[in-house]
């Protein structure tokens, strides 16, 4: 199976900070790559397809890049609403595999 | 209005059996292939399993193939999720969640509020 390696793990940060999550793939996906946010007592939802499309209905400070092996996240301008944990999942090749997660908490 | 509603859940025993189910409105579910997704307690996000729109194809996570077998119903617009030998490590906030294509790739659009599965003696 796939793995996928996402970093750091948590992370402190004040609203307005810029905010950078990375995932790595234990081989190349191409762009087979999403991003979810997840908050306390909710499902998980959908940021970003294909690496860097962004949802419909997301706010433009999400943004992805990436490629092959290589996958960042990032929020340009943190906001309350942000503070989550957001989650890696590639859909390249069965079984999916998601990153560990990457809790963001405020400063 | 899409909604996915699971059922099922509960407290079993270590090796013992048990059955979840997620029923589907608002959309064609024969149309769409369909996932379970877990949330450990203290852990983070694990795919579980797929299945095909039409049931023709299944897919397993590592840790629970063998174990684990999904099915559909699509006349009852159910996906359902057998687990046996379950075993600690299965305990956790089961999600049914709806893929969809969107453009070459596959995603979950859709979830469920998940279903609790606690596996103690």
């Amino acid at each position: 199976a796939i793995q996928m390696t996402q970093s750091p793990s948590s992370l402190s940060a004040s609203v307005g900070d810029r905010v950078t999550i990375t995932c790595r793939a234990s081989q190349a996906i191409g762009k087979d790559l999403g991003w979810y946010q997840q908050k306390p007592g909710k499902a998980p939802k959908l940021l970003i397809n294909a690496a860097s499309r962004l949802q419909s209905g997301v706010p433009s400070r999400f943004s992805g890049s990436g490629s092959g092996t290589d996958f960042t996240l990032t929020i340009s301008s943190l906001q309350p609403e942000d503070f989550a944990t957001y989650y890696c999942l590639q859909d390249y090749d069965y079984p999916w595999t998601f990153g560990q997660g990457t809790k963001v908490e405020i400063k | 209005e899409v909604q996915l509603l699971e059922s099922g859940g509960g407290l079993v025993q270590p090796g013992e059996s048990l059955r979840l189910s997620c029923a589907a409105s608002g959309f064609t579910f024969s149309s769409y292939d369909m996932s379970w997704v877990r949330l450990a307690p203290g852990k983070g996000l694990e795919w579980v399993s797929g299945i095909r729109d039409s049931g023709d194809r299944t897919y397993y996570a590592d840790s629970v193939k063998g174990r684990f077998t999904i099915s559909r119903d699509n006349s009852r617009d159910t996906v359902f999720l057998q687990m046996s030998s379950l075993a600690a490590e299965d305990t956790a906030l089961y999600y049914c969640a709806r893929m969809v294509v969107i453009g070459v790739n596959t995603n979950l659009d859709y979830w469920g509020q998940g279903i609790l599965v606690t596996v103690s003696s």
